[in-house]
């Protein structure tokens, strides 16, 4: 497509539960970061792949969050025993530009996860 | 270590008029970057504009200008003949060293355009 898509748009799931969040960068795109955003707050780094590898993932809060970009393109964040405190908007956004260059960074709609 | 203060919670214009939106940043990198992206309603993060550090001059697009104070760490935003369209909530970030995809964003600003 021609924006960065994330699916599912809304996901409600216990407490306790094992959630994923899909992240699809623009084709080409070789840096996808993970960003948070709780309820009237900005969005939070979580975590930036460069190609496969995690170049940063400073921002992740815990052990039971984890991302994966196997293939370079497609990204996964998995957050596992997911609690009440993990509802928030996650965001994924995709740049072009490698490391050491200014670059317009494009977002996705973002996945909105409740924890009841 | 990037911090992003944006002290206006709300801000209202009138259609036509200019608007500014405030900002303050703090940061221990020599290099860095100053953005501004708008989020209208439908969540998503709309890039506006970008000020690096080293830039002499203010940066501009289109309708936003980007007023870069370097001594008084501040890049305000200036929006000018506001539209209705811009009503949103609009976030200042910045980056630093290398790594300008790793932004620190402020808690925002909500902008109503009024007609």
């Amino acid at each position: 497509g021609a924006g960065v898509s994330q699916t599912p748009s809304n996901k409600v799931t216990e407490k306790g539960k094992y959630v994923e969040l899909r992240c699809d960068p623009i084709s080409g795109h070789t840096a996808l970061y993970w960003y948070r955003q709780s309820l009237g707050q900005g969005p939070e780094f979580l975590i930036y792949f460069q190609g496969t590898g995690a170049a940063d993932d400073s921002g992740l809060p815990n052990d039971r969050f984890f991302a994966v970009r196997p293939e370079g393109s497609v990204s996964t964040l998995k957050i596992q025993r997911t609690e009440r405190g993990d509802s928030a908007v996650y965001l994924c956004a995709s740049s072009a530009m490698t490391g050491g260059d200014t670059g317009e960074l494009f977002f996705g709609e973002g996945s909105r996860l409740t924890v009841l | 270590a990037q911090k992003i203060t944006q002290t206006q919670p709300g801000m209202f214009v009138q259609e036509k008029e200019a608007v500014t939106l405030d900002c303050t940043y703090d940061t221990s990198d020599q290099s860095y970057g100053l953005f501004w992206y708008k989020q209208p309603s439908s969540g998503e993060m709309i890039f506006l504009i970008y000020q690096g550090s080293y830039d002499e001059q203010n940066a501009t697009e289109g309708r936003y200008s980007l007023n870069f104070q370097k001594a008084r760490k501040s890049a305000n935003l200036v929006i000018s003949a506001s539209q209705l369209g811009d009503s949103a909530m609009y976030f200042c970030a910045n980056a630093g060293g290398t790594s300008y995809g790793k932004l620190t964003f402020g808690q925002g600003t909500i902008l109503t355009v009024h007609p």
